[in-house]
């Protein structure tokens, strides 16, 4: 079973939509949770960190349940420079420090 | 600061021929990263290092060898390249030991990548 299971998508929205993704970690002892976004042919950057209270980043909302095992990001009132790839990321507690398991990625495309 | 920087950008080679990637990082950063990407594969982590003169294998390091000489780069060496290495590299360092548990502990920055042909 892979470390980070995330949905490929594609998501097709319209500008102003909102729009959720999904991830899910199979290693309970996965410690720091991150969103990374990637755009076309370019390298991924950190969006944001998810805590365990949940936290928000102007119109970006991550949401962590230990317990499921799942993480999630959402995002509202949709721009065209949303389009993207979405990395769901995990760090697990006792690896290497530092060491991040990467999801797929799930694509977003956002459309006037 | 440039941040991370990789080079070349695009390469092609043939099989068998040989290759080394460069990345650089300027952030006095300990821990450095070889990724590959591939089409509905991911990130995966081919090697890793710690600090200088320390290296690790990752999730693929089949094919591959690196070299930490100096703390702000790390090497990636294909010794008779194949097209299954035919990928996208990433490198990418994190911040110093220490301050990994902070707010955006853990972040790695990346490089812009390395396009690599295998024909």
């Amino acid at each position: 079973r892979k470390e980070v299971e995330q949905d490929p998508g594609p998501f097709n929205v319209p500008e102003g939509a909102t729009v959720a993704f999904n991830c899910t970690y199979s290693n309970s002892a996965s410690q720091s949770f991150f969103w990374y976004r990637q755009d076309c042919r370019k390298e991924p950057k950190l969006l944001m960190s998810v805590y365990s209270s949940g936290n928000e980043d102007g119109r970006f909302t991550a949401q962590l349940n230990r317990a499921s095992q799942y993480i999630s990001l959402l995002i509202r009132d949709s721009k065209l420079s949303d389009s993207a790839t979405y990395l769901c990321v995990v760090n697990r507690r006792g690896s290497t420090l530092g060491r991040l398991y990467f999801g797929r990625g799930t694509q977003l495309t956002v459309w006037p | 600061n440039a941040g991370v920087t990789q080079t070349p950008k695009f390469r092609v080679l043939k099989t068998g021929q040989s290759m080394t990637l460069l990345c650089a990082q300027d952030m006095n950063h300990e821990y450095m990263y070889w990724y590959r990407q591939d089409p509905g594969m991911g990130l995966r982590l081919i090697h890793y290092s710690v600090g200088e003169g320390t290296t690790a294998k990752g999730e693929v390091p089949d094919g591959y060898n690196v070299s930490r000489l100096k703390k702000q780069n790390f090497l990636l060496g294909l010794e008779s390249a194949a097209p299954s290495q035919t990928s996208v590299y990433f490198c990418a360092s994190s911040y110093p030991k220490g301050l990994a548990g902070g707010p955006r502990g853990n972040e790695q920055f990346f490089g812009p990548g390395t396009r690599l042909t295998v024909l």
